[in-house]
């Protein structure tokens, strides 16, 4: 199975900053790879596809890219409802799966 | 609209089989794929499985042997049935729906919350 490291697990950030969360896939997925972020007591939603494409009605200070097999998710300046968890997801094959999550807080 | 339902009991008793129904409406489920995902309270996410809109179908490794995902496409209706349940199965389960081409995963219920307890 594909392992997806994602990192940091945690991150506290004050608004306005710059936030990157990675995660390292380990084998090639080329760009299946999509980042969700999840609010407490919600379904998750679905912030970028195809490793670097915005899903419609997501804010354009979020943007995705890729380095090889490792991805990031960059939050170009952050706002207060940006906080929540954040997750990669790989869909490259099956059995899919999610990195562990980032928790990101207001500083 | 596209809409996803989660059913199912709250409390299932360990060694027991939980069964969940996503019951969709909006699009067709031969046209697109869902998945099972599921949470443990203050968890990561575990992709769990999914009917693609062909009707085949596959399962994370780690849960293949108790798993099992159907559907009724007649009543709009994907099915999980997952046997032999201990208490770390709690969780919140989701069904979502899928693109075939870029498979991401764009729709997703409100999660149904499952707890195994005697």
């Amino acid at each position: 199975d594909i392992q997806l490291t994602q990192s940091p697990a945690s991150l506290s950030a004050s608004p306005d900053e710059i936030v990157t969360i990675t995660c390292q896939a380990s084998q090639d997925i080329g760009s299946s790879l999509l980042w969700y972020q999840q609010k407490p007591g919600k379904s998750p939603q679905l912030l970028i596809y195809s490793a670097t494409i915005l899903a419609d009605g997501v804010p354009s200070r979020f943007s995705g890219s890729r380095s090889g097999t490792q991805y990031s998710l960059k939050i170009s300046r952050l706002q207060v409802e940006d906080i929540g968890t954040y997750y990669c997801l790989q869909v490259s094959s099956s059995p899919y799966t999610f990195g562990a999550g980032t928790k990101l807080e207001l500083k | 609209q596209v809409q996803l339902k989660e059913s199912g009991p709250g409390l299932v008793q360990p060694s027991q089989t939980l069964s969940l129904t996503c019951t969709v409406s909006g699009f067709s489920l031969t046209s697109y794929n869902v998945h099972w995902v599921r949470q443990p309270p203050g968890k990561g996410l575990e992709w769990m499985g999914r009917m693609r809109y062909n009707g085949d179908t596959s399962y994370n490794s780690a849960l293949k042997s108790r798993l099992s995902i159907s559907r009724d496409t007649s009543k709009n209706q994907v099915f999980l049935k997952m046997n032999s349940l201990q208490t770390d199965d709690t969780g919140t389960y989701y069904c979502t729906r899928a693109i075939t081409t870029s498979h991401y995963f764009d729709y997703w219920g409100q999660g149904v919350m499952v707890t195994v307890s005697s």
